[in-house]
C-alpha cells in the first residue's frame, strides 16, 4: 500500500526553464509535508516543507504547492540549475509534533536538467 | 559541526548473519530514526529512539531492532539476515520536542550475498 506516489520516475528539463515535480497521497491523516534532494552515495538532504494549514510555501527558487481536496502536492523550481540534478524525494508525516522522525516517503523522481 | 555520521559505509554479509550498524546523530539532537532504502525505491521507517527508548515503529520483523546509548548515538541490528535485507540503511536525527526537519546521514549499503 503505497501512501505517498510520485507517478513520475524521470523528469528533463533545460536551464532556466520551470521543474515541476508532483506528489500524491492517500492517507488523510498526513499533516506535514516534505522534499527532499538526494544525490547518488550521498544521504536525503531538506529542501522545503509545508504545513497542512497552508496551500503553498516559497523558498527561494523552490515553491511548494498543496491541494488538500486532491490530496496532491508539487515542487516548482524556477528557474532549473544543472546542479538541481539528483532523485527527488516527497515525505509526509501524520499526528504532528512528536511523529515528525516517522515520514513516510514517495519512490522518488530523477530530474536532469541540462545546460 | 558534524552532522550526521554512519558507519560502515559498505557491508557484504551472508544469509544467516548478523549485522550491526551504528550511527552518530547530528549536535544538538537527541532523536535517531532509521530508514531503509531499496534499489529504486524511497525511504522507510524502520524505527525511532529516544531517551534510550524504541518510541515509533514500522512494518519490520523483530528481526529488526536498535539501540540508543546515553550520548545519543544509535545501533541497528539485524538478526538472521536474508537476501532481502539488501539495502541502503539510512541513519537520520532531529530533536524530539521540535517540529523541525529530518537530517540524514550518508548511509550504509549491506550486500547480502
Amino acid at each position: 500500500d503505497q501512501q505517498v506516489k510520485q507517478n513520475s520516475p524521470s523528469l528533463s528539463v533545460q536551464e532556466g526553464r520551470i521543474s515541476i515535480l508532483n506528489c500524491d497521497y492517500t492517507n488523510s491523516m498526513f499533516d506535514y509535508f516534505l522534499w527532499y534532494k538526494k544525490y547518488p552515495a550521498e544521504g536525503p538532504t531538506f529542501l522545503i516543507s509545508i504545513s497542512s494549514i497552508k496551500d503553498k510555501n516559497e523558498d527561494g527558487r523552490f515553491t511548494v504547492f498543496l491541494n488538500k481536496s486532491a490530496k496532491h502536492l508539487s515542487l516548482h523550481i524556477v528557474p532549473s540549475q544543472p546542479g538541481d540534478s539528483a532523485v527527488y524525494f516527497c515525505a509526509a508525516s501524520a499526528g504532528g509534533g512528536t511523529s515528525y522522525g516517522k515520514l513516510t516517503f514517495g519512490q522518488g523522481t530523477i530530474l536532469t536538467v541540462h545546460p | 559541526d558534524a552532522g550526521v555520521t554512519q558507519s560502515p559505509t559498505h557491508l557484504i554479509k551472508t544469509r544467516g548473519q548478523q549485522v550491526t550498524l551504528r550511527c552518530s546523530p547530528k549536535s544538538g539532537h537527541d532523536t535517531v530514526s532509521w530508514y531503509q532504502q531499496a534499489l529504486g525505491q524511497g525511504p522507510q521507517f524502520i524505527f525511532q529512539y529516544y531517551e534510550e527508548e524504541e518510541r515509533q515503529r514500522g512494518n519490520f520483523p523483530d528481526r529488526f531492532s536498535g539501540h540508543q546509548f546515553p550520548n545519543y548515538s544509535s545501533e541497528l541490528n539485524v538478526n538472521a539476515l536474508l537476501l532481502g535485507d539488501s539495502a541502503l540503511y539510512l541513519c537520520a536525527s532531529s530533536q524530539y520536542t521540535v517540529n523541525e526537519k529530518l537530517f540524514f546521514g550518508s548511509g550504509t549499503q549491506l550486500s547480502v550475498l
